[in-house]
């Protein structure tokens, strides 16, 4: 079964700077997908980001890039540039090609970032 | 705009007691899903939908049932709440096109069960 671990429970940076935070995944299928989304304070959760298992390239979308270890299990999400408005729980999730691919991604459990002035 | 959009936003109830929450999306998605959010579990699928009279278990479906009526609609329903099913609940939509596809998510839905 698939598993997806965030181990810092939050950090706290400058504004400016840039932030990296760490996700691990456990998968017994050789195709899988990763994704990081935001939750605001607000409560909404967009999503940012995407890597596909195959690709040796990591994604970058406007400040947001991505750390992507295979042979470590490891993906991690980097903010360059923070803003107040990065201020957020980032969550990261999977999904595994071997089911079926409407099927829902099982996310980590989150990680708070703060970017103070 | 494409959006998912449910309701109630909040909502109070008794142990015992039956709540429907709803959800429409006008994405045009075919897959809906509908995940319960607690602080420590994180994100959990309760269960998901590929289209109209479709329903799919997920992880945590012990105690819901769900219904879905037409492509745009998802319905989440607790017949006998109980004061574990306290939660923030989310529905979202993706259209389900190769393992990529990503979740648009709903605003979410407080529900407090005393």
């Amino acid at each position: 079964a698939q598993k997806v671990t965030q181990t810092q429970t939050s950090i706290s940076v400058m504004e400016k700077t840039t932030v990296t935070m760490d996700c691990v995944y456990e998968t017994q299928d050789s195709s899988y997908f990763l994704f990081w989304y935001k939750q605001t304070a607000s409560g909404e959760i967009v999503f940012l980001i995407r890597q596909d298992s195959y690709k040796k390239e990591n994604a970058t979308v406007g400040h947001y890039s991505l750390n992507f270890q295979k042979p470590k299990s490891s993906i991690g999400l980097i903010i360059t540039a923070t803003q107040i408005e990065d201020s957020a729980v980032y969550f990261c999730a999977m999904r595994e090609a071997v089911n079926n691919y409407a099927q829902g991604l099982t996310f980590g459990l989150g990680t708070r970032v703060s970017v103070f002035p | 705009e494409a959006a998912v959009t449910q309701s109630p936003r909040n909502k109070v109830t008794v142990t015992g007691g039956n709540v429907t929450l709803s959800c429409r999306q006008t994405n045009s998605h075919n897959y809906m899903y509908w995940y319960r959010q607690d602080t420590g579990h994180g994100l959990r699928l309760i269960h998901y939908s590929y289209g109209a009279g479709n329903l799919q278990i997920g992880d945590v479906p012990d105690g819901y049932k769900a219904t879905r009526t037409t492509q745009e609609d998802f319905f989440l329903l607790l017949e006998l709440a109980s004061p574990s099913q306290t939660s923030l609940y989310f529905c979202a939509s993706s259209d389900g096109t190769g393992g990529g596809n990503t979740l648009y998510f709903g605003e979410g839905s407080r529900l407090i069960v005393v």
